[in-house]
C-alpha cells in the first residue's frame, strides 16, 4: 500500500532556532499533502494544505511566516518551524492522498520539543 | 460546515469485552467515512472506511456501517484485546479530489485491561 515517510521522528531544539520536518511519499506521487498538529490527548488540527509547485493553503489562525511549507516535488513536502518557541512543542503529522487507494496515508509523526 | 462528533473517552474495557464507539456526522455533501487508529507515539493508520450508505467497512475484527438515515458510523468489535488499546478517530471527507480534506472527530481513547 501507499507509504508516507516522515522524519525526523523526534527533535529537540533550542528556543529561537528553526526546525525542518520532511514528508515523503515513497511509492506514489502526491500533488497534495496535508500538515497537522496534535496537542496531547487531542485531535488533529489541520494546519495547511501543501500543493506541489504552488503556495500552501493555510487554515485560519495558522501563521504562514511561522510555519513555512515547501512542496518542491511530487514526492516531498517540508514544514519548517521558524524561530521556534516552547509553545510550538507538539506532535506534527503529515498525510497524502493516493488516487490508487482512495484514502489518506499518514506519516508516523514528528515530536518537536522546544527548550 | 462539516463536522464529526465522537463519544468522549476514555473507554476502559476488559479483554474480550464488546466495544462500541459512537460517531455521528454532519456534512454539506455526500461524505466518505473513515475510522483511523493511533497507537502511542505514532501517526494514524486507516482502520476501515465506507463510501456510500449501507456500506460496511471491516478490518481486524472491527466493523462500522454507514447509516445515512441516522448520520452515524459507529465502530464495533465483538471481543477486544489488550493490543487494541489506542486512540480511535472517526473522520469524513467530501469529494474525491486529492485536495479533499479530512475532518476528524476529537478521538476516543480505548484502554483494554486483562
Amino acid at each position: 500500500g501507499a507509504v508516507v515517510s516522515q522524519h525526523p521522528s523526534w527533535v529537540i531544539c533550542k528556543s529561537g532556532t528553526s526546525v525542518k520536518i520532511e514528508c515523503r511519499s515513497l511509492d506514489f506521487q502526491a500533488t497534495t499533502m496535508f500538515w497537522y498538529r496534535q496537542f496531547p490527548k487531542q485531535s488533529l488540527m489541520l494546519m495547511a494544505t501543501s500543493n506541489e509547485g504552488s503556495k500552501a493553503t493555510y487554515e485560519q489562525g495558522v501563521e504562514k511566516d511561522k510555519f513555512l511549507i515547501n512542496h518542491a516535488s511530487l514526492t516531498l513536502s517540508t514544514l519548517t518551524v521558524t524561530s521556534a518557541h516552547p509553545e510550538d512543542s507538539s506532535f506534527y503529522i503529515c498525510s497524502a492522498r493516493d488516487y490508487r487507494e482512495d484514502g489518506y496515508t499518514f506519516g508516523s509523526g514528528t515530536r518537536l520539543t522546544v527548550v | 460546515g462539516d463536522s464529526v462528533t465522537q463519544m468522549e473517552g476514555p473507554v476502559t474495557l476488559s479483554e474480550e469485552a464488546f466495544l462500541t464507539i459512537n460517531c455521528t456526522y454532519t456534512a454539506t455533501g455526500y461524505p466518505s467515512l473513515f475510522w483511523y487508529v493511533q497507537y502511542p507515539g505514532e501517526g494514524l493508520q486507516l482502520l476501515l472506511k465506507a463510501t456510500k450508505a449501507d456500506d460496511k467497512g471491516s478490518n481486524k475484527g472491527f466493523e462500522a456501517t454507514y447509516r445515512k438515515e441516522t448520520t452515524s458510523f459507529h465502530l464495533e468489535k465483538g471481543s477486544v484485546q489488550v493490543s487494541d488499546s489506542a486512540v480511535y478517530f472517526c473522520a469524513l471527507t467530501v469529494g474525491t479530489g486529492t485536495a479533499s480534506k479530512l475532518t476528524f472527530g476529537t478521538g476516543t481513547r480505548l484502554q483494554v485491561t486483562l
